[in-house]
């Protein structure tokens, strides 16, 4: 069975703060994604990464993937309240389907 | 253009009662997933469709069972539920295996 543990489970951090969240496995990945879910709603694509070593940037969030196509960190600078919410990275083993981690759930005070 | 939908949003079932929860896509997608989301194990594969009249097995599909009988549409049923099925459900669509969108999910209880 393939994992993806994602680390730190928990993070509770201040508004302002930077933060890095985990993505990790024993497995190769054809691509990666990062969701974010709210309270009550299905998660949505924040971004894919497919190469290994590939950097994403999206505003505040820097998404890499690993050189090996196993790990994948997500980096957040100055978290604001509204980043709030679940993170989930999903992996595809290359088949139509992915594999989802264990999540991440981070809370932004202000 | 609704995205994807699901029906119910809540439900209680009694252990041993049967129910099935519909989803529908509007994006003419031809790959759907059920999904069960629980404490902790982020989201677990249940089972998957690549077309229609299609479906296939994913991580947990023991007491489910599913049908596409028309591509907007991907049945989950529960026939005799019991208390380990308390979870959330999420459905998702994809076009052939890229971005999948999910739908708002259906929480179900089982007593």
């Amino acid at each position: 069975t393939q994992l993806l543990e994602q680390s730190p489970q928990f993070l509770s951090i201040q508004e302002g703060e930077n933060l890095t969240v985990y993505c990790n496995s024993s497995s190769v990945f054809s691509s990666l994604q990062w969701y974010r879910q709210e309270p009550g709603e299905g998660p949505v694509l924040l971004v894919t990464v497919v190469t290994g070593g590939e950097v994403k940037k999206l505003k505040r969030l820097t998404f890499q993937f690993g050189d090996a196509r196993k790990d994948s960190s997500l980096h957040i600078t100055a978290a604001q309240p509204g980043d709030t919410g679940l993170y989930l990275c999903a992996g595809n083993p290359g088949t139509y389907k992915y594999i989802f981690g264990t999540g991440t759930r981070l809370k932004v005070l202000a | 253009n609704a995205g994807v939908t699901q029906t119910p949003k809540f439900r209680v079932l009694k252990t041993g009662q049967s129910m099935t929860l519909l989803c529908a896509q509007d994006m003419n997608h031809e790959y759907m997933y059920w999904y069960r989301q629980d404490p902790g194990m982020g989201l677990r594969l249940i089972h998957y469709s690549v077309g229609e009249g299609t479906t296939a097995k994913g991580e947990v599909p023991d007491g489910y069972n599913v049908s596409r009988l028309k591509k907007q549409n991907f049945l989950l049923g529960l026939e005799s539920a019991a208390p380990s099925q308390t979870s959330v459900y999420f459905c998702a669509s994809s076009l052939q295996g890229g971005t999948q969108y999910f739908g708002p999910g259906t929480r179900l209880t089982v007593l």
